[in-house]
């Protein structure tokens, strides 16, 4: 259990256009999902923070007209930047959270999908 | 914002070698977890523990919430047991701040 996807793994584009990065939780709905962004040997960095059908809440310095969120469902988020600059390079990686049930997950834990590694040229 | 420090920043062992890792944050948590970032990128829960002590195989963590600290400590380290381990914490209202990571070398 507590299995969670992205697509693309990799993603190479032109600067000026925009990719669509997809987050599932595959075996669980998701209360809440989150958006990191890494660069290379460094730590996380939480971009946002999405729950279904509401707007997604941008931690500081954060463009949320760059960085579109949609959560769509309890088992689907993406991430869609726009309009890509060559430093928007990174490593995107999701993660999605569950809220408490009797016996299996504690409140909060979250798991994360295996990262998204743009490219942008 | 709170502050999450972790010790030490690299490590090399020689395979079956034990180590403890630590994680110190400034301020109260509600949840923190520990987890390791394989050589792929993907990250790996290792423990959810904001508070006492759990134990899975080689690995065990303590948290000492109190004291505003966590530790994970790696028994009979493996070649696999390489990579980056983070701490996380969360205050409140889900947001999540990272560590820097112990990046770890275990040798054959």
């Amino acid at each position: 259990g507590a299995v969670v996807s992205q697509h693309p793994s990799r993603v190479i584009c032109k600067s000026g256009t925009s990719v669509k990065i997809e987050c599932r939780s595959l075996d669980f709905q998701a209360t809440t999902m989150f958006w990191y962004r890494q660069f290379p040997k460094q730590s996380l960095m939480l971009m946002a923070t999405s729950n279904e059908g509401s707007k997604a809440t941008y931690e500081q310095g954060v463009e949320k007209d760059k960085f579109l969120i949609n959560h769509a469902s309890l088992t689907l988020s993406t991430l869609t930047v726009t309009s890509a600059h060559p430093e928007d390079s990174s490593f995107y990686i999701c993660s999605a959270s569950r809220g408490s049930v009797a016996g299996e997950w504690s409140y909060n834990e979250q798991f994360f999908g295996p990262g998204t590694r743009l490219t942008v040229l | 914002g709170i502050q999450v420090e972790q010790s030490p920043p690299d490590l090399i062992l020689q395979e079956g070698a034990n180590s403890t890792l630590r994680c110190n944050f400034s301020d109260s948590v509600n949840n923190l977890q520990w987890f390791h970032q394989n050589p792929w990128g993907q990250l790996i829960n290792l423990f959810y523990i904001p508070s006492g002590t759990k134990q899975n195989g080689r690995l065990s963590a303590t948290t000492v919430a109190t004291e505003r600290y966590s530790l994970l400590y790696i028994s009979s380290s493996q070649t696999t047991d390489s990579g980056v381990y983070f701490c996380a914490v969360e205050r409140g209202g889900f947001k999540t701040i990272f560590g820097a990571g112990t990046r770890l070398f275990v040798k054959a």
